[in-house]
This record gives C-alpha cells, sequence and structure tokens, in this order.
C-alpha cells in the first residue's frame, strides 16, 4: 500500500520556464510534507516542507502547495535552471511511536532542457 | 563542519558474507536511520533509532541488522540473509522534534557479486 505517491516518472522542462512536481497521499494522519533533491550517486538533499495547516510555502524558487481535500501536494520551480536537473523525492511525515517518520513517493526525474 | 559521514562510498563483496556499512554524524541528532533506494524506486527504511541502545524495524528489515552504542554512530550490518542486498544504502538523521526533516549522507553503494 503506497502512502505517497509520484505518478509521473519523469519531466523534461525547457530552460527558464515553470516545473511544475506532483505527490499525492492518502494517509490523513500526515502533518508535514517534504521535497528533496537528488544527484546520482549523492544523498538527497532538502529543499523545502509544508506544515499540514498551510497551504502554502515559498523559498526562493522554490513553492510548495498542499490541498488536503484533494491529498495533493505540488513543487513549482521557477524560472528553472540547468542545475535542476535532478530526483525530486516527495515525502510526508507522522508521528510514530515518538518520532517522526518520513515516507517518501518514488521520485519524479527531472531534466531541464537548454 | 557539521554532517553525516558513510563509508565506504563503494563497497564491493561476495554472497555469503556479511558486510557492515558505517554512519557517523556530528549533528548532535538523538535520531538516525537506514534506508535502501533501488533504482525507480523511493527510499525504503530498514531500521531507525531515537536513542542510544534502542531501534525499531522499519518495512524492510529482513536481512538486516543495527547498532546503536552511541549517538554520533549507527553501524548497518548486511547479512547473508538478504536475498538481494546490491542496492545504495543512505543514511539520515533527525532531531525528535519539528516536521521530521531528515538530513543524509552521501550514501554506499553495495555490490555483491
Amino acid at each position: 500500500d503506497q502512502q505517497v505517491k509520484q505518478n509521473s516518472p519523469s519531466l523534461s522542462v525547457q530552460e527558464g520556464r515553470i516545473s511544475i512536481l506532483n505527490c499525492d497521499y492518502t494517509n490523513s494522519m500526515f502533518d508535514y510534507f517534504l521535497w528533496y533533491k537528488k544527484y546520482p550517486a549523492e544523498g538527497p538533499t532538502f529543499l523545502i516542507s509544508i506544515s499540514s495547516i498551510k497551504d502554502k510555502n515559498e523559498d526562493g524558487r522554490f513553492t510548495v502547495f498542499l490541498n488536503k481535500s484533494a491529498k495533493h501536494l505540488s513543487l513549482h520551480i521557477v524560472p528553472s535552471q540547468p542545475g535542476d536537473s535532478a530526483v525530486y523525492f516527495c515525502a510526508a511525515s507522522a508521528q510514530f511511536q515518538g518520532a517522526q517518520k518520513l515516507v517518501f513517493g518514488q521520485g519524479t526525474r527531472l531534466t531541464i532542457n537548454p | 563542519d557539521g554532517g553525516i559521514t558513510q563509508s565506504p562510498k563503494y563497497l564491493f563483496r561476495k554472497e555469503g558474507q556479511n558486510v557492515t556499512l558505517s554512519c557517523e554524524q556530528n549533528l548532535n541528532h538523538d535520531a538516525m536511520y537506514w534506508y535502501r533506494q533501488d533504482p525507480g524506486q523511493g527510499l525504503r527504511l530498514i531500521y531507525y533509532s531515537q536513542i542510544v541502545n534502542d531501534f525499531q524495524k522499519g518495512d524492510i528489515a529482513e536481512g538486516y541488522s543495527v547498532s546503536r552504542e552511541k549517538k554520533e554512530s549507527f553501524p548497518l550490518t548486511v547479512t547473508s540473509a538478504q536475498k538481494n542486498p546490491t542496492a545504495f544504502y543512505l543514511c539520515a538523521s533527525s532531531t525528535l522534534t519539528g516536521d521530521g526533516t531528515q538530513y543524509f549522507g552521501p550514501g554506499t553503494r553495495l555490490t555483491v557479486l
């Protein structure tokens, strides 16, 4: 049972345009949502997070939108740059046995074309 | 420089041998985690620990073992009982409060021949 899903395995965007990465979840108990960026053969790097009580969080070129009724979140990157080419994972966080536990989606490979 | 280190970066072992992957952090985080990543899949939790001398199984603990004798260290042993050990292994750490943000090490690529 996949609680966090990223239905697009890959996405290709032209440099300078907007990249939109999507993520769906099933468990209403998640209280935070996070996005990570990962280059090949490296560990994921934390990008941005959002609390379940908010619907938008912005940090520079990155904005995360949360639609609780649809159990859907998205990451917008504007403008997209070549260095943004990577695999992006969304993760959902919930309290479990005294700790915040993360559940990850399968990832979306973003390619920015010059 | 605070961070998480994993060693070695690449590891080769013969089938049937146990192998231990190292993970050290100097972020003063209470919680530490081990994940496995396979091609086209997300990160799957193997084991986690919230306090020294205590740890819990994650979603795919079979064939793995861990120890947490020091706050800074959380080594993972891949035993011969693990049926498909070839994978990219990631260690992470976090505080016990807040939004649950975990900070990852650079990973170890294990190949079993």
